[in-house]
């Protein structure tokens, strides 16, 4: 699983995009994003291409699975409380049980 | 809704010593719990998983056991290494719902 970019700076207002990509033919996507003392929240997942649904903090974010293998989020105006560490997973089934998400590597964003 | 309780850190060991993360959830249904382990800069990558109750999962010396009765789910190793030093989630998946623990911060000093 990669992401891109990395790490991002941005202001307060801004509208950004960060791409995950997996090739391993995996039906579910998701996006969490990790803060100090609260480990990793779901915003959005996808059980298939075309196909979206919201998390547990999906507020001022948005998602987009044109393709099987890529996971768009989106901040349509970022604001300084969504600074945090983004994290892709993805898995082969939505529903079977026990399958194992694979992470990407993050993306640090900073609004300032 | 389901959530996920792991035992604060941060957890400072000597080398070979005992380990013990705890553990609890709350789920309305049948969840697969996990262990998964975050080394600095990286993502999370799974330790071990269990899908049933009294299922036990294992690797790399670590263990945990899938407690109905208690809704626990506490990871244990018998002899740490400094290579163990990292950052550990307790996690439970329900259908398409996934939740996270905190992290505990382990750190092993030679």
């Amino acid at each position: 699983v990669t992401q891109n970019p990395r790490y991002l700076i941005t202001v307060t207002g801004k509208k950004l995009t960060v791409t995950c990509s997996q090739n391993m033919n995996h039906e579910y996507m998701s996006w969490y994003r990790q803060d100090p003392g609260m480990g990793l929240r779901l915003i959005h997942y996808s059980v298939g291409e075309g196909t979206t649904a919201k998390g547990e903090v999906p507020d001022g974010y948005n998602v987009s699975r044109l393709k099987k293998q890529n996971f768009l989020l989106g901040l349509e105006s970022a604001a300084p409380s969504q600074t945090s560490v983004y994290f892709c997973a993805s898995s082969y089934r939505p529903h079977r049980i026990g399958d194992e998400q694979y992470f990407g590597p993050g993306t640090r964003l900073t609004v300032t | 809704g389901d959530s996920v309780t792991q035992m604060e850190g941060p957890v400072t060991l000597s080398e070979e010593a005992f380990l013990t993360i705890n553990c609890t959830y709350t789920a309305t249904g049948y969840p697969s719990l996990f262990w998964y382990v975050q080394y600095p800069g990286e993502g999370l990558q799974l330790l071990l998983k269990a899908t049933k109750a009294d299922d036990k999962g294992s690797n790399k010396g670590f263990e945990a056991t899938y407690r109905k009765e208690t809704t626990s789910f506490h990871l244990e190793k018998g002899s740490v290494q400094v290579s163990d030093s990292a950052v550990y989630f307790c996690a439970l998946r329900d259908n398409n719902d996934m939740r996270f623990g905190a992290g505990t911060r382990l750190t092993v000093k030679p």
